[in-house]
């Protein structure tokens, strides 16, 4: 069974405001990853960390910033949240050759 | 472009069986995977396909024809808990998963 776990699970926050999304693995997964889905759409790929001390931008232009300082934690951070932030945030970890991904219950995030 | 297409939604009824296509569009290609999406949930991995033909789990099967870039995903004797999304995903030349929109099906009595 995976063992990866997001915080908080639902945030209602106003616009300007800082936020982290913060993600962690307990299988010691090398690659981790941060997808946005808005309901009835597709995962979209917003940053990707294949080991630590190694981030890269997904395809999806994001105003959000990465850290990856341990192997089993992944925070997503927004300097200024918008109404436009709004959405499910879904992080997800594999490992090695492996690409099966084995996902977070997942952040629910409100700008208004 | 990359891109994956699937329907939209689709009804079946408990009991039946039901095809969910797929077909894809990705730079490169190496598998095609299947999830499972309950709403409000995450999604959760279903199968994964390298080489063509069928591969079996269960009641669930996925089918991979690389040279028509197309999958479906064949569920079996279907249950009310399968009502969910299902997703569709390309693992294209740099081991990105490039997925599709999902399909939900609603499944009644």
């Amino acid at each position: 069974e995976a063992d990866i776990y997001q915080t908080p699970r639902y945030l209602v926050i106003g616009t300007g405001k800082k936020i982290t999304l913060e993600c962690s693995q307990t299988m010691g997964h090398d690659k981790m990853y941060w997808y946005q889905q808005d309901p009835g759409m597709e995962l979209h790929l917003i940053h990707y960390s294949y080991g630590v001390n190694s981030t890269e931008k997904g395809d999806l232009s994001s105003e959000s910033t990465v850290s990856r300082i341990r192997t089993e934690h992944f925070p997503l951070t927004l300097e200024s949240a918008r109404p436009s932030h709004t959405s499910q945030y879904l992080c997800a970890s594999s490992e090695g050759d492996r690409h099966e991904q084995f996902f977070g219950p997942g952040t629910r995030l409100t700008v208004l | 472009g990359q891109n994956i297409d699937q329907p939209t939604e689709m009804t079946a009824t408990e009991g039946a069986i039901v095809q969910i296509n797929c077909t894809y569009q990705t730079s490169g290609f190496n598998g095609l995977f299947w999830y499972q999406q309950h709403a409000g949930e995450a999604p959760t991995f279903l199968s994964y396909n390298v080489l063509d033909g069928l591969e079996e789990k269960g009641r669930f099967s996925s089918f991979l024809s690389r040279s028509k870039g197309y999958s479906y995903l064949l569920l079996k004797e279907l249950q009310m808990k399968d009502s969910a999304s299902y997703l569709c995903a390309g693992l294209d030349s740099n081991y990105q998963l490039i997925w599709g929109a999902g399909t939900k099906l609603i499944i009644k009595p």
